[in-house]
């Protein structure tokens, strides 16, 4: 199983400012095998990135992901009110899937 | 619009049985990929299960391998998770996703949950 390790767990920010969220495999992901998605209170997961680059249907242009190997990264350029929630990266190298513990972007 | 809904959820005994139900709507329900992914405070998000559109090939996480199956009717567009043997740790919520087009994220849908309780 891939294990996927998020961090931090909590990233306390102001909106207007820059989120950077991290995501270490423990072995190999293909990049076309990598997303990440939003989740708020209430509701499922949403996706935002898939195959590492992408942006998915509507997902604004602040929201951008990068990586390879074993190493990901969520970048949101500018917090807006609505981004405050939990972050989760997702694998589909190999079954199971698995999420990484999530991060949670809070106002601080 | 893709909907997906959720029910069979509930309270049940260590050691019970249950069946979820996920009915689908607003699309080729035969032609996707489909999953049961559950949620806790404490483990996070975890696939349980996987089916392909076929209905043959199915997939399992080793904690519920020879409790839980899998199951569709692509005629009735409902996708099913059998349930026995219940242990506490599988208390979560429920959720069907629909894949995107071979296996994809992109394009994957989640229904609302259903919530399983096992407690005695």
């Amino acid at each position: 199983e891939i294990v996927l390790t998020q961090s931090p767990a909590t990233l306390s920010l102001s909106p207007g400012e820059r989120a950077t969220l991290s995501c270490r495999a423990s072995q190999f992901v293909n990049i076309n095998h990598l997303a990440w998605y939003q989740q708020k209170p209430g509701q499922p997961p949403r996706l935002l990135i898939y195959a590492t680059f992408n942006r998915a249907t509507g997902i604004p242009a602040r929201f951008s992901g990068s990586g390879s190997g074993a190493d990901f990264t969520l970048t949101i350029s500018s917090l807006e009110p609505e981004d405050f929630a939990v972050y989760y990266c997702q694998q589909r190298t190999l079954w199971p899937r698995t999420f990484g513990q999530g991060t949670t972007v809070e106002i601080k | 619009e893709v909907q997906l809904v959720e029910s069979g959820g509930g309270l049940v005994q260590p050691g019970g049985s249950l069946r979820l139900s996920c009915s689908g709507s607003g699309f080729a329900f035969s032609n996707y990929h489909m999953f049961w992914v559950r949620q806790t405070p404490g483990k996070g998000l975890e696939y349980v299960a996987g089916i392909h559109d076929n209905g043959i090939n199915t997939y399992y996480v080793d904690s519920v391998k020879g409790r839980f199956i899998i199951s569709r009717d692509n005629f009735e567009n409902t996708l099913y998770l059998q349930m026995s043997g219940l242990r506490p740790e599988d208390t979560a919520l429920y959720y069907c996703v629909k894949s995107g087009p071979d296996w994809a994220f992109n394009g994957d849908n989640w229904g609302q949950g259903t919530l399983v309780t096992v407690s005695s």
